[in-house]
């Protein structure tokens, strides 16, 4: 089992700012990574696969990078509603997910 | 637009049995691969079984096997999770998700899930 590690479990901004969010894999997994936003009663979203391909409707502030082990995950300058909690999940083998990452108001 | 809707959830005591529906629209189902997602609460996600087209391969999680199926109908466009032996370990909420890729999968659509819990 490919384990994803994400990090800061707790990340705390201001809309405006720029956030950076990091899934590492336990062994690599290519480039089959993508990331889910998952708000509160609310089924997880879709917003990044294949590593950096925004899914569809996904507005250009959230960008994806990164191959092999490390990844990250950018919104450019937060909207209000990007408060939620991001998973990270790959699909090289059987899929898993990281913890999750809360990026929360500061 | 894709939806995905899920019913028969509920309580139900240790041990017992449970069926989850997924009632899938505005897509062509029987083109894609489904499974289902599920998390504890206060959780995170677990991947849980998927069923590729036209019911070829099954996959589950090794914490599912043996009580857990996954099954489709694609005349009534319809995904199901017929739980059994359930334990406490079990209670989450259940999400049933269309699959994007290749031999694994991303999930690009969720249902809004259905809560089940397992208790005496």
């Amino acid at each position: 089992e490919i384990v994803l590690t994400q990090s800061p479990a707790t990340l705390s901004l201001s809309p405006g700012e720029r956030a950076t969010l990091s899934c590492g894999a336990s062994q690599s997994v290519s480039s089959y990574l993508a990331w889910y936003q998952q708000k509160p009663g609310q089924a997880p979203r879709l917003l990044i696969f294949d590593a950096s391909k925004r899914a569809t409707g996904i507005p250009a502030r959230f960008s994806g990078s990164g191959s092999g082990t490390d990844f990250t995950l950018t919104i450019s300058s937060l909207e209000p509603e990007d408060f939620a909690v991001y998973y990270c999940q790959q699909r090289s083998t059987w899929p898993t997910f990281g913890q999750g990452t809360k990026l929360e108001i500061k | 637009e894709v939806q995905l809707v899920e019913s028969g959830g509920g309580l139900v005591k240790p041990g017992g049995s449970l069926r989850l529906s997924c009632a899938a629209s505005g897509f062509t189902f029987t083109t894609y691969n489904m499974n289902w997602v599920r998390q504890a609460p206060g959780r995170g996600l677990e991947w849980v079984s998927s069923i590729t087209t036209s019911s070829s391969y099954i996959y589950q999680a090794d914490s599912v096997k043996g009580r857990f199926t996954i099954s489709r109908d694609d005349a009534k466009n319809s995904l199901y999770l017929q739980m059994n032996s359930l334990g406490a370990e079990d209670t989450a909420v259940y999400f049933c998700a269309r699959g994007l890729g290749g031999l694994f999968y991303y999930f690009d659509y969720w249902g809004q899930g259905t809560l089940v819990t397992v208790s005496s």
